[in-house]
């Protein structure tokens, strides 16, 4: 399966300030990558389909000024958290599609913690 | 709209065989996967169905209903190390993205 990275995996950041997240998939040219957040004991939250060279697509309720997706090379998509408040603390997840539908490979995952 | 419904926790012991099960309603069906993952981890992919029947890898069986909307992930000789939160989740050919059940946390007891 693919081999997907994140950096970085936790990063904890003063309230208002903004962070960048960078997903990387090592091994498979991603047209596609995926964004997800988990609360704690929670279920991934999809948040953005990143697609490469053109506009994310946000799922409803996700602000788009607010996490800033650039996916803009097929290795490499960015998800920027601005203006980061603790309710934005969250484990954030990437993923890449595997050839189809039917598999998803993650990332490890990056753990933001705000203050 | 799509939803996935799972059990919140079963508890099970050392050795023995433990069943999840999945009801979903979505528009648009592709297939029935199920993840698995350890605390503070990524979630890793175990097994898909796109049709009906039952798919076998190791230890870990995933059976599909499409006409019932309904699946299941079993498993079995369970061990220590199977302690983890399971997801199912629903491939949608709308968007091509992939939808999460809540997810079933399984404790494995000695």
């Amino acid at each position: 399966g693919a081999v997907v990275s994140q950096h970085p995996s936790w990063v904890i950041c003063k309230s208002g300030t903004s962070v960048k997240i960078e997903c990387r998939s090592l091994d498979f040219q991603a047209t596609t990558m995926f964004w997800y957040r988990q609360f704690p004991k929670q279920s991934l939250m999809l948040m953005a389909t990143s697609n490469e060279g053109s506009k994310a697509t946000y799922e409803q309720g996700v602000e788009k000024d607010k996490f800033l997706i650039n996916h803009a090379s097929l290795t490499l998509s960015t998800l920027t958290v601005t203006s980061a408040h603790p309710e934005d603390s969250s484990f954030y997840i990437c993923s890449v599609g595997g050839g189809g539908v039917d598999t998803q490979y993650f990332g490890p995952g990056t753990r933001l913690t705000v203050l | 709209g799509q939803s996935l419904e799972q059990p919140s926790e079963v508890t099970a012991v050392e050795g023995a065989i433990v069943q999840i099960n999945c009801t979903y309603q979505t528009s648009g069906f592709y297939g029935l996967s199920w993840y698995q993952q350890h605390d503070g981890g990524a979630p890793t992919f175990l097994s898909y169905n796109a049709l009906d029947g039952l798919e076998e890898t190791g230890r870990f069986s995933s059976f599909l209903s499409r006409s019932d909307s309904y699946g299941y992930l079993l498993l079995q000789e369970l061990q220590m190390k199977d302690s983890a939160s399971y997801f199912c989740a629903v491939a949608s050919t709308g968007g091509f993205k992939t939808i999460f059940g809540a997810g079933t946390r399984l404790f494995v007891k000695a």
